[in-house]
């Protein structure tokens, strides 16, 4: 199985400024046969379910802002988020799908206002 | 607008059964896989079963083989995950969720249901 190791598991940032979440896989998730990592990552708000921010490791879902930024590529993935909103406070999951059917998630990262 | 909206989640003895099921409208259901994904209160998500647009392609997470089934109905828009000889560690919030990308179970999962709650209990 695909190990995800999400870093921090929580974090504070003051309004506005950035934030960088990091999320490692324990072999590469990128498919040489068409150049894609199979990484997303999604936001959980309290009493929501998640919702997809990013897939593709980098490609923006449709609506998401775009201080959202996804980088990164075969085990070594970064989520930014460029000016931290208020409504940004979540928990954030990185997720492997390369190991399709199955997929594996990281523990996630809590996200807070400092 | 896309919905998914999962029932047939309570509380449940160790050992029994409880079928899950999940409705979808918003789009055309049959051209697209399936999964169900799990959450234990307060914790990470753990994808638990994944199904291709024509049953073709089934899977589970190792927890779950020869416990559980998923399948679908593509004439009733449906999703079903029946869960047999539950245990306490099956206690989560189980989620519905539509793959984004295929009609086989690849991922990522572009939409979620609100989740039913299964709690597995003496």
């Amino acid at each position: 199985d695909i190990v995800m190791t999400q870093s921090p598991d929580s974090l504070a940032v003051s309004l506005g400024e950035r934030a960088t979440i990091n999320c490692k896989s324990s072999q590469s998730v990128l498919y040489n046969s068409n150049n894609k990592n199979y990484l997303a990552w999604y936001q959980q708000k309290p009493g929501q379910p998640p919702k997809l921010l990013i897939y593709w490791a980098s490609t923006r879902e449709s609506g998401v802002p775009d201080r959202f930024t996804g980088s990164g590529s075969g085990t070594d993935f970064t989520l930014t988020i460029s000016s931290l909103q208020a409504e940004d406070v979540a928990v954030y999951f990185c997720h492997q799908y390369h190991s399709f059917p199955q997929g594996t998630f990281g523990r996630g990262t809590r996200l807070e206002i400092k | 607008e896309v919905q998914l909206v999962e029932s047939g989640g309570g509380l449940v003895q160790p050992g029994r059964s409880l079928r899950l099921s999940c409705a979808a409208s918003g789009f055309t259901f049959e051209d697209y896989a399936m999964h169900w994904v799990r959450q234990a209160p307060g914790k990470g998500l753990e994808w638990v079963s994944g199904i291709s647009w024509n049953n073709g392609i089934i899977d589970y997470t190792d927890s779950v083989k020869g416990r559980f089934t998923i399948s679908r109905d593509n004439a009733k828009n449906s999703l079903y995950l029946q869960m047999n000889s539950l245990r306490e560690e099956d206690t989560a919030f189980y989620y519905c969720a539509k793959d984004r990308s295929s009609s086989v179970p690849s991922g990522p999962y572009d939409y979620w249901g609100q989740g039913t709650l299964v709690t597995v209990s003496s």
